[in-house]
C-alpha cells in the first residue's frame, strides 16, 4: 500500500479482555516496529521485526504483550488481560530494510481500556 | 540506555517569528537524530534528520544543529506559519533499530 495502515483506528475494551491490533506495512518493507504513545509523551519502543522474526522485543512491558508477523508483512500486536494502564495510542512503523532512518509511521490505534 | 530530554514542552510564537526546540541525549554512541511532526490523530512524520558526522542541516525554513560534544541538538523553524502548529518530537538512535523519543513540544503559531 501507499502508507502504513493500522486497524482499527480506535478500540474500546473492558478491563481483562483480549485485544488484537493490526499493522499493514508499506509493501516491500522488511522492517516493522511497534511503539506505544501515552498521552502527552513521545513514542516508546515495544518491538522490532526483521522479516518474520522478532529481532528485538526488549520494549514489551510484560508477558501480557505479544506480537507476531507470520508472513513477514502484516503484524498483529496482542494484549491479554488488558489493564487501564494499557490505554494509549499504539503506533506501527515500517522501513525498507531496517535501521532508524527511513521510518514511516501509521496513524495509530487508540486503545481505551475501561 | 539512551535518554532524550526535550524543551520546551509548549511553545507559542507569532506568525513569521522563529521557533527553536532543544533536545539533549545521554548515549554518546547515538549517531542519528531525526525530528518528527505529529498532527492531531496522525502518526509522527519525519521532517528532517541529521547524522553525527554533520553539524548542521537545512531544508527550506527548517534547520537542525548538532553538538556532539555537548550531546544536544536543536530544531529551528523560521518564518513560522499557522500550519506549522503541531507537536514536534526529537529522537536519537545508534541505528540499532531502537529509537528513543523526547516527550514532545506543542508548537502553536498565532496568526
Amino acid at each position: 500500500g501507499a502508507g502504513v495502515s493500522q486497524t482499527p483506528s480506535n478500540k474500546v475494551t473492558e478491563k481483562g479482555k483480549y485485544v488484537e491490533l493490526r499493522c499493514d506495512p508499506i509493501s516491500g518493507h522488511t522492517a516493522l516496529y511497534w511503539y506505544r504513545q501515552s498521552l502527552g509523551q513521545g513514542p516508546e519502543f515495544l518491538i522490532y521485526f526483521q522479516g518474520t522474526g522478532a529481532a528485538d522485543d526488549s520494549g514489551l512491558p510484560n508477558d501480557r504483550f505479544f506480537a507476531v508477523r507470520p508472513e513477514g508483512s502484516v503484524s498483529t500486536l496482542k494484549i491479554q488481560r488488558t489493564e487501564r494502564g494499557d490505554s494509549a495510542v499504539y503506533l506501527c512503523a515500517s522501513s525498507l530494510s531496517g535501521g532508524a532512518a527511513g521510518y514511516t509511521f501509521g496513524s495509530g490505534t487508540r486503545l481505551t481500556v475501561v | 540506555g539512551e535518554n532524550v530530554e526535550q524543551h520546551p514542552s509548549t511553545l507559542s510564537v507569532q506568525e513569521g517569528d522563529s521557533a527553536v526546540i532543544k533536545c539533549t541525549y545521554s548515549d554518546s554512541a547515538s549517531n542519528y537524530f531525526p525530528w518528527y511532526k505529529q498532527e492531531l490523530g496522525k502518526g509522527p512524520q519525519l521532517i528532517i534528520d541529521i547524522r553525527s558526522n554533520v553539524g548542521e542541516k537545512k531544508d527550506q525554513r527548517i534547520a537542525v544543529t548538532l553538538n556532539k560534544t555537548a550531546k544536544h541538538f536543536s530544531l529551528h523553524i523560521t518564518e513560522t506559519q499557522p500550519e506549522d502548529s503541531a507537536v514536534y518530537f526529537c529522537a536519537a538512535s545508534n541505528n540499532n533499530n531502537d529509537m528513543r523519543f523526547g516527550a514532545g513540544t506543542r508548537l502553536t503559531v498565532k496568526p
